[in-house]
């Protein structure tokens, strides 16, 4: 079957960095997404990678490592606004999205 | 530009009722998306559309209908609703499948009792 595994909730500090990890396992591997989606809101577009790397954008960074099925999602200088749900999401052979159950960050002052 | 929109924000319905749930984009995407989004668990795909005509189902569309008469506008269609259909729906879009960003509608808030 297809999963993706992600920490259900994380803590972190304002003005501290976080990493959010997601694994994978799907049948193929067509890019996989980052989204960010603050509670009662729709899912928005954070990154994008299809190849092994660091993809960088600004506060927000996403790494690859396909051999590994392995994406994590770095947040630098982090803001109260940054407080919401992450959503890990694999395009699978069929380009469909799977998606993670997401993992709910808590920023404290 | 309003991007995606879809009506209603909310709504409570009683088991076998039916209604349709409205999406429309003014972005000219041809790529067109239905999921289901229940509590601690990943977006469900329902059914998707590669254009106006087109459609197909995804990974849960059992109980749902959909057309596609027009580029704009994706209703779904739920026929003899039932609580196991109570969840928040998304209608998304995007210019195409591979490597392009999903613009997601506010979402619509379903109860079913």
């Amino acid at each position: 079957g297809q999963n993706i595994d992600q920490p259900t909730e994380m803590t972190a500090t304002e003005g501290a960095i976080v990493q959010i990890n997601c694994t994978y396992q799907t049948s193929g591997f067509n890019g996989l997404f980052w989204y960010q989606q603050h509670a009662g809101e729709a899912p928005t577009f954070l990154s994008y990678n299809v190849l092994d790397g660091l993809e960088e954008k600004g506060r927000f960074s996403s790494f690859l490592s396909r051999s590994k099925g392995y994406s994590y999602l770095l947040l630098k200088e982090l803001q109260m606004k940054d407080s919401a749900s992450y959503l890990c999401a694999v395009m699978d052979s069929n380009y469909q999205l799977i998606w993670g159950a997401g993992t709910k960050l808590i920023i404290k002052p | 530009n309003a991007g995606v929109t879809q009506t209603p924000k909310f709504r409570i319905l009683k088991i076998g009722q039916s209604m349709t749930l409205q999406c429309t984009q003014d972005m000219n995407h041809n790529y067109m998306y239905w999921y289901r989004q229940d509590p601690g668990m990943g977006l469900k795909l329902i059914y998707y559309s590669v254009g106006a005509g087109i459609t197909d189902k995804g990974e849960v569309p059992n109980g749902y209908n959909v057309s596609r008469s027009t580029t704009e506008d994706f209703p779904l269609r739920l026929e003899l609703a039932a609580p196991s259909q109570t969840s928040v729906y998304f209608c998304a879009s995007s210019y195409s499948r591979e490597g392009y960003e999903q613009y997601f509608g506010p979402g619509t808030r379903l109860t079913v009792t």
